[in-house]
């Protein structure tokens, strides 16, 4: 059973610190790593997709993948209080087409 | 783009009766997702098209549970009969497969939220 472990939270940062969200997975030959916001009642929409190891920065986000130790981390730098929403951690791997599968999301709350 | 469209947003139905969900992907992708959502269990993968073939229905909880990709641009997530714990929202999403030697990231439709009572 593939699995994508993550901590549920709450996870409660002060306006303007680092708030820092981490995610396993079981899969080692996981290929695509994608960190998604949702917001109470909506959708899941994407804020980052990594494919290799190491960091990727876009704007106050940056993604950090470690194969090795099948780590992904997502530093939000600055954070606000429109961050506050449930960050969920997905990894993709094919099977014929590419599965997607989620972990149960960490809710993060940005203190004004 | 239009996005992923689901509907009905909302459904409130009985146990026992048939629930029809559906969903139009956003056009030229070729890969199809229904998950279902709730709080004790998050978010789970029930089944995956590619080229409107299913590839992976092993997420499906039980054979009450059905789905159809009878062309490109439709699919279909059938409960019959339906049962109060199948209440939960239901997303379907889409994705153009891959670019390059990597799969891109999911579209998310709004969601169905289904209540059976």
């Amino acid at each position: 059973q593939k699995e994508v472990e993550q901590n549920s939270g709450p996870l409660s940062v002060p306006e303007g610190a680092i708030a820092s969200l981490n995610c396993t997975y079981s899969d080692r030959g996981s290929q695509s790593f994608f960190w998604y916001r949702q917001y109470s009642g909506k959708s899941p929409e994407l804020i980052m997709s990594i494919y290799s190891n190491g960091d990727k920065e876009d704007g106050r986000f940056t993604a950090q993948l470690n194969k090795a130790s099948q780590y992904v981390s997502l530093l939000i730098r600055d954070s606000q209080p429109s961050d506050s929403a449930t960050y969920l951690c997905a990894v993709a791997f094919y099977t014929g087409g590419f599965k997607t599968i989620f972990g149960a999301g960490t809710r993060l709350f940005v203190k004004a | 783009d239009a996005g992923v469209i689901q509907s009905p947003r909302h459904e409130v139905t009985e146990m026992g009766q048939e629930v029809t969900l559906r969903c139009k992907p956003i056009s030229g992708h070729n890969s199809l997702f229904w998950y279902r959502q709730t709080m004790m269990r998050g978010l789970e993968l029930l089944i995956y098209f590619n080229n409107n073939v299913p590839i992976d229905d092993s997420g499906m909880p039980e054979d009450r549970f059905s789905a159809k990709m009878p062309n490109a641009s439709f699919s279909t997530l059938k409960i019959q009969p339906s049962e109060p714990r199948d209440s939960a929202v239901y997303f379907c999403a889409s994705s153009p497969d891959t670019i390059g030697d990597y799969n891109s990231p999911l579209h998310f439709g709004n969601g169905t939220r289904l209540t059976v009572t």
